[in-house]
């Protein structure tokens, strides 16, 4: 069964870091991984879809890169200000097994960046 | 593109009564959506895999006759909670995936926050 695990559960840093969200996964038949930012009482909003052939993908101020052989992914936010603060969702697209074709989501990592 | 609408985002109910929540999908069809809970500062768990056409599939630990799921259009997915209680009070999230998309993106509703009194 695809477990994923992001690593930290909670991170507070200064605005203007440069910071790194963890993700791995346990089960490397995956389709893709996206990351997600949800902020309080909200759905989510896609943030960074990377396909399984793929290494990285960049958007703005975030860049996501992907080792699936190794199972982990990272977030990298560059810059970071206060809007940037919310809980971050990293889901993996199953290709096999029991979760075929389904999202399985980590717990999450709540950012806080305070001014 | 690909936005997924929920109604309503926030409900209300008394402890026995059965709810719907609608998904729908605005600017493209979906022969498949998801419906998710989240419990306050949890991750979404999948609870049913909607297929238009058919009966959903559930996840296990999920109650069928408890969620009731209708898929029936290419653009709208509804979850009927029945008898509810106050411990089906949660965040519900739909999303879809776009049928002519192939790279297996699933879009996410807003949400609708159930609260059983």
């Amino acid at each position: 069964k695809q477990e994923v695990t992001q690593i930290p559960a909670a991170l507070s840093v200064p605005e203007g870091e440069n910071l790194v969200l963890n993700c791995s996964f346990t089960d490397s038949a995956i389709y893709n991984l996206q990351w997600f930012r949800q902020d309080p009482g909200k759905g989510l909003t896609s943030l960074l879809l990377i396909q399984s052939s793929q290494r990285e993908q960049t958007s703005g101020r975030l860049n996501a890169s992907l080792d699936k052989s190794s199972g982990r992914s990272t977030l990298y936010i560059a810059a970071s200000q206060p809007g940037d603060s919310a809980t971050y969702l990293c889901a993996v697209l199953n290709a096999g097994g029991t979760s075929y074709g389904k999202l399985t989501f980590g717990q999450g990592t709540i950012l806080t960046v305070h001014p | 593109g690909a936005v997924v609408s929920q109604h309503p985002s926030w409900v209300i109910c008394k402890s026995g009564t059965s709810v719907k929540i609608e998904c729908r999908s605005l600017d493209f069809q979906a022969t498949t959506m998801f419906w998710y809970r989240q419990f306050p500062k949890q991750s979404l768990m999948l609870m049913a895999t909607s297929n238009e056409g058919s009966k959903a599939t559930y996840e296990q630990g999920v109650e069928k006759d408890k969620f009731l799921i209708n898929h029936a259009s290419l653009t709208l997915s509804t979850l009927t909670v029945t008898s509810a209680h106050p411990e089906d009070s949660s965040f519900y999230i739909c999303s879809a995936r776009d049928i002519a998309d192939s790279y297996n993106e699933q879009f996410f509703g807003p949400g609708t926050r159930l609260t059983v009194l």
